[in-house]
């Protein structure tokens, strides 16, 4: 079974330019989360989307953060303009929606994100 | 709210020593906790689980986590540390049905070092 595809890799840009991160859930899971990893702290959820809906965007800043996920499979993050404290790893996850007691949730390698 | 705090950001041991990562939780309601850990430029991987009546859980890998109500604690052992046990490891908790969410919450991370 594939796992969590995140693409780029790796991305360095200036501030104030804009940058964008893609998800590839593994198949059949409706849940989907975008969590932010600064250097030296642990993963801290940004947004999360059962299906195409948005469940939980609390943490996101919305003046420069975007994220959609188009028919409920693939998702994009988007950073409008960075800044130098938007330096960290994105991590993508995924589950199948809540049913029972707990659902595994399973990371991509994340995104590593440089902003100079 | 629920919180997780890693006591230690950092432990050293020699290869074949105890290895032991503290974790302790802060939720009026026992939430379901986890232990992930992550190797460099990797996503996140589950060591184990805790989301049932036993309180003693087995992951992968030969570790394990003992859930401590009275103390509020998931600390993270294993009797014998290999030098590819190195990473860096992360508490994490999550809300049960019926509570609002189902991210998940990390600590800061503990980096385990292994020396021969």
């Amino acid at each position: 079974e594939a796992g969590v595809a995140q693409s780029p890799r790796y991305k360095i840009i200036e501030k104030r330019q804009s940058v964008a991160f893609w998800c590839n859930p593994i198949s059949g899971h409706a849940t989907l989360y975008w969590y932010q990893q600064i250097l030296g702290q642990g993963p801290k959820l940004l947004i999360q989307f059962q299906n195409n809906g948005v469940v939980d965007d609390s943490q996101l800043p919305k003046d420069r953060f975007s994220a959609e996920r188009l028919k409920g499979v693939d998702s994009t993050l988007k950073i409008q303009p960075a800044k130098l404290e938007d330096s960290a790893v994105y991590l993508c996850a995924s589950s199948l929606a809540r049913q029972g007691p707990y659902n595994e949730q399973f990371f991509g390698p994340g995104t590593r994100l440089t902003v100079l | 709210a629920q919180s997780v705090t890693q006591l230690g950001s950092h432990v050293s041991v020699s290869e074949g020593a105890l290895v032991l990562l503290r974790c302790n939780y802060s939720s009026s309601v026992p939430p379901y906790l986890f232990w992930y850990v992550q190797y460099p430029n990797q996503g996140l991987q589950l060591l184990l689980k805790y989301t049932s009546a036993a309180t003693l859980v087995k992951g992968i890998n030969g570790f394990e986590a003992e859930f401590k109500k009275s103390e509020t604690s998931f600390h993270l052992t294993k009797p014998s540390a290999h030098m590819s046990d190195a990473a860096e490891y992360f508490c994490a908790v999550s809300p049960r049905p019926g509570q609002a969410g189902t991210a998940l919450i990390f600590g800061k991370g503990t980096t385990l070092s292994v020396s021969s």
